[in-house]
């Protein structure tokens, strides 16, 4: 399978909870990342967590890591419309040899009004 | 401000033609990457490098071409050796050292060949 992995389609109504959900392989990331990109744009980091923490919360974004799974998720609190846009899960690379990313295939997110 | 740019936005190429994708940074960064993207894919990594004067093939380099001779620029070129180049292409930076690589992204470049 793919090494970081994503569903490719959410779509929620305005001023529900949207949870995007990524897993991965590779167990040695120390970073693993969200991006966020608007249509024909380039991506924008929102939050990111260390490989030692269970969760980090940003204001209406909330990180979630199950390292014993391999398993990472975001919740957008209180989804608006202008959170329409591809969401990217990424892992850093393993080792220091190698510095890119490695992303998933993103989640297109829908919100209707 | 600082920033990545990237230039032009849209680029049409006959095929068999090469054609260089600029991308600059301001942002002291010594990282560089190039990345494609298609339709319902996510980022695939085509080269990158961690310091001038050197880069390294990423996963898909085959018909791809760079160059890093200064630390704010990063050319890609598409050579006719790349058999499906039509995609949208970003270019990123980001600082070195250290375990947090928060990668910037430039606004991309839309190539189609005709």
């Amino acid at each position: 399978g793919e090494d970081v992995e994503q569903s490719l389609f959410l779509s929620v109504r305005e001023g529900d909870s949207s949870v995007i959900n990524c897993t991965y392989t590779d167990s040695s990331s120390t970073y693993l990342y969200w991006y966020k990109q608007e249509p024909g744009a380039g991506l924008q980091l929102l939050t990111y967590i260390f490989s030692n923490m269970d969760m980090k919360q940003d204001q209406r974004l909330t990180v979630l890591l199950n390292k014993k799974d391999k398993h990472l998720s975001l919740r957008i609190a209180d989804t608006q419309t202008g959170d329409s846009a591809i969401y990217f899960c990424a892992r850093s690379g393993s080792g220091t040899g190698r510095r890119a990313l490695t992303f998933g295939s993103g989640t297109r997110l829908q919100v209707q009004p | 401000d600082g920033g990545i740019t990237q230039s032009p936005k849209y680029l049409f190429r006959k095929e068999g033609q090469n054609v260089t994708l600029s991308c600059e940074q301001n942002l002291n960064h010594d990282a560089m990457y190039w990345y494609r993207q298609d339709p319902g894919q996510g980022l695939r990594l085509i080269y990158y490098s961690q310091i001038v004067n050197d880069f390294q093939k990423g996963d898909i380099a085959e018909g791809y071409s760079v160059s890093r001779e200064k630390k704010e620029s990063f050319p890609l070129t598409v050579t006719s050796a790349q058999k499906n180049p039509t995609a949208f292409y970003l270019c990123a930076s980001s600082m070195y050292g250290g375990g947090y690589n928060e990668q910037f992204f430039g606004p991309g470049t839309r190539l189609t060949v005709l």
